[in-house]
């Protein structure tokens, strides 16, 4: 099956630094990615999706200018977590819609934890 | 309130025994429904994906069953094995968005 990439999978930075999560479709092009956060125990609350060479769309709730969404290429989506607190962490996952199916393809997720 | 309902919550069964996790939705237009399994800190993995007009789909072990009626569905797993153990869950896509289920976290002990 399709393959989605996300790196890194875990990262711990500082309360006020920004971190970027890559999300990369390995073996097919994504027109489409979402971007999820889960608590511990809780199911998949989506952030945002992103399309190909435009703006993403954000769920209601979800600061945009906190979470950059880029997805510059139909293989690479990029979450940056600008001046991240404790609060926001969490683990991030991706998915990535082919262009010629309605399959979503999961990565593995990312374990932010802000100190 | 969330318009995907999975049930149980949890549940824990002995290693070789078949168990069935049920979905309840109110999604409307429905478009497809699609059950994952999700292990500890991983991402979801796909396990069956059905539309409106399919009943029934499965997959190894898993057998997915649609009542597009009564908007159900359910994951059916026979013979358990521990690998099993994990959180499965049921989503539903509509026209333009999707819906998650919480879940359920299946434990399946030796």
């Amino acid at each position: 099956g399709a393959v989605v990439s996300q790196h890194p999978s875990r990262v711990i930075c500082k309360s006020g630094t920004s971190v970027k999560i890559e999300c990369r479709s390995l073996d097919f092009q994504a027109t489409t990615m979402f971007w999820y956060r889960q608590f511990p125990k809780k199911s998949l609350m989506l952030m945002a999706t992103s399309n190909e060479g435009s703006k993403a769309t954000y769920e209601q709730g979800v600061e945009k200018d906190k979470f950059l969404i880029n997805h510059a290429s139909l293989t690479l989506s990029t979450l940056t977590v600008t001046s991240a607190h404790p609060e926001d962490s969490s683990f991030y996952i991706c998915s990535a819609e082919g262009h010629l199916s309605y399959e979503q393809y999961f990565g593995p997720g990312t374990r932010l934890t802000v100190t | 309130k969330n318009q995907v309902e999975q049930s149980p919550q949890s549940l824990i069964i002995l290693e070789g025994k078949n168990c069935t996790l049920q979905c309840n939705y109110t999604v409307s237009p429905f478009s497809n429904l699609r059950w994952y399994k999700q292990d500890t800190g991983r991402g979801p993995v796909s396990l069956t994906i059905m539309t409106f007009s399919e009943n029934t789909k499965s997959n190894g072990r898993y057998t997915a069953t649609l009542d597009a009626d009564t908007k159900q569905s359910s994951l059916h797993i026979t013979a358990s094995q521990l690998s099993d153990s994990a959180s499965y869950i049921c989503v539903v896509s509509g026209n333009n968005d999707m819906r998650f289920g919480a879940g359920t976290r299946l434990t399946v002990k030796p």
